[in-house]
């Protein structure tokens, strides 16, 4: 199946900083992305929509201004936590569509670990 | 909301068929079934996906009911790497679709 990383795999950060996380298609191109959130014994939870070049689409109750969502490439969408605070730690996980060949698979990355301090 | 029924959790023997059974009885005609699963601390790793006929990959089959109100994930020949949560989602699979996680069913394969 296609591969989608991210990075960093974990991050530890001081309470007030920002962090980014990267998350990039490797071997397709995908015109949306999605970033999810996960907190313990959770399931996983819809944050945004990441469009390229156009902007990201928030599901309800997700703050925008504090998750920066930016999606310059079609291979390339990022994350940005700012300002973070330790209620802000979880597990943050992308996906991407690959639609090549009509396909209709989503495929995910392998999560970051965030602990805000 | 989640459109999907699973048990909470289920075992399974090493080397054993494992049936992983999910309720969609509001399911649309246009609606895929889709199954991921998670493996403790990673990201959901794609399965299987079907419409109206059942479906075979490398990793398991999907059994679609003919009023498409539920399904039934197979791994033929379950191993202890097969230990996961497994999540039944419906979509439309296309190009905007979301995946909506439900709780999923967490799979145990004991030696």
């Amino acid at each position: 199946g296609a591969v989608v990383s991210q990075h960093p795999s974990r991050v530890i950060c001081k309470s007030g900083t920002s962090v980014k996380i990267e998350c990039r298609s490797l071997d397709f191109q995908a015109t949306t992305m999605f970033w999810y959130r996960q907190f313990p014994k959770q399931s996983l939870m819809l944050m945004a929509t990441s469009n390229e070049g156009s902007k990201a689409t928030y599901e309800q109750g997700v703050e925008k201004d504090k998750f920066l969502i930016n999606h310059a490439s079609l291979t390339l969408s990022t994350l940005t936590v700012t300002s973070a605070h330790p209620e802000d730690s979880s597990f943050y996980i992308c996906s991407a569509r690959d639609f090549g060949a009509g396909r209709n698979e989503q495929f995910f990355g392998p999560g970051t670990r965030l602990t805000v301090l | 909301d989640a459109k999907t029924t699973q048990p909470t959790s289920m075992d399974c023997a090493e080397g054993r068929a494992a049936n992983l059974p999910c309720n969609h009885s509001t399911i649309s005609g246009n609606e895929y079934v889709y199954w991921y699963r998670q493996i403790h601390s990673q990201g959901p790793q794609y399965i299987i996906h079907g419409l109206k006929n059942n479906e075979t990959n490398e990793m398991a089959s999907l059994i679609i009911t003919e009023d498409r109100k539920s399904s039934t994930l197979i791994l033929p020949h379950a191993t202890l790497r097969d230990t996961a949560v497994y999540y039944c989602i419906v979509n439309y699979g296309t190009s905007y679709g979301k995946l909506t996680f439900g709780q999923g069913t967490i799979l145990t394969v004991h030696p």
